[in-house]
């Protein structure tokens, strides 16, 4: 079952914050959150399997909820090279032991 | 290691018409996945390999999609009598083994045009 990604857009000005979520119907066994920049292939960010998990690198972190039902991406301090499509690919429990089922992604927009 | 490598980058084809797509993954991942992303849409799942055994796919995947990784090295992906509806991005990724617990690389991608 596909997540549910929102907001659809964002639009920021350098400097300001953004908050990316993502939601399932069910319990997830675990969430990534990848970085699309136009015309190339979407990057790895970063992995959460852990209910209450919270990671993150430099400015951009994310947490899992004690439910494991969402997930929200922190980008802090936006800067322009973080301009891009975010997606959350999920794996639910009972689902396929192999494969990711993406959401329909946010485009982030940084303006200088 | 060069990463995810696909090829060719670009196709254009007469609908109808038979293409194959290429992936060599990270020589070290186990598993090999097929994904299609249209434009403003996230990668839509097709199938994939755990070494050379195609382990699920996707009910996208019509008779007219094959996928094979012999001796569970690169993959091919080919699609027979080519239609519009065909047109995307065909995107490969790899993983050292389960995803969930390591995270995809993806390739560049094979932009499909169908005419």
């Amino acid at each position: 079952q596909q997540p549910v990604q929102s907001p659809q857009a964002v639009i920021l000005r350098e400097g300001e914050d953004a908050v990316i979520n993502c939601s399932s119907s069910k319990a997830l066994y675990s969430v990534h959150w990848y970085r699309q920049k136009h015309g190339e292939a979407p990057v790895f960010l970063m992995i959460l399997l852990k209910g209450g998990e919270q990671k993150g690198h430099d400015k951009i972190s994310a947490s899992f909820n004690e439910k494991k039902q969402q997930s929200s991406l922190y980008l802090t301090a936006s800067q322009l090279s973080y301009s891009g499509t975010y997606f959350c690919g999920t794996e639910a429990y009972g689902g396929s032991q192999g494969n990711l089922i993406f959401g329909k992604g946010t485009k982030l927009s940084v303006k200088p | 290691d060069t990463g995810v490598s696909q090829n060719p980058r670009h196709k254009i084809t007469k609908r109808g018409q038979n293409v194959t797509f290429r992936c060599d993954p990270i020589s070290e991942h186990n598993r090999l996945y097929w994904y299609r992303q249209t434009l403003g849409q996230g990668p839509e799942f097709l199938t994939y390999f755990q070494n050379e055994a195609q382990l699920e796919k996707s009910r996208l995947l019509s008779d007219r999609f094959s996928a094979e990784r012999p001796k569970g090295s690169f993959s091919t992906l080919e699609i027979q009598r080519t239609e519009q509806g065909d047109s995307a991005m065909y995107l490969c990724a790899s993983s050292p083994n389960r995803a969930a617990n390591y995270g995809y690389t993806f390739g560049s991608g094979t932009r499909l045009t169908v005419v």
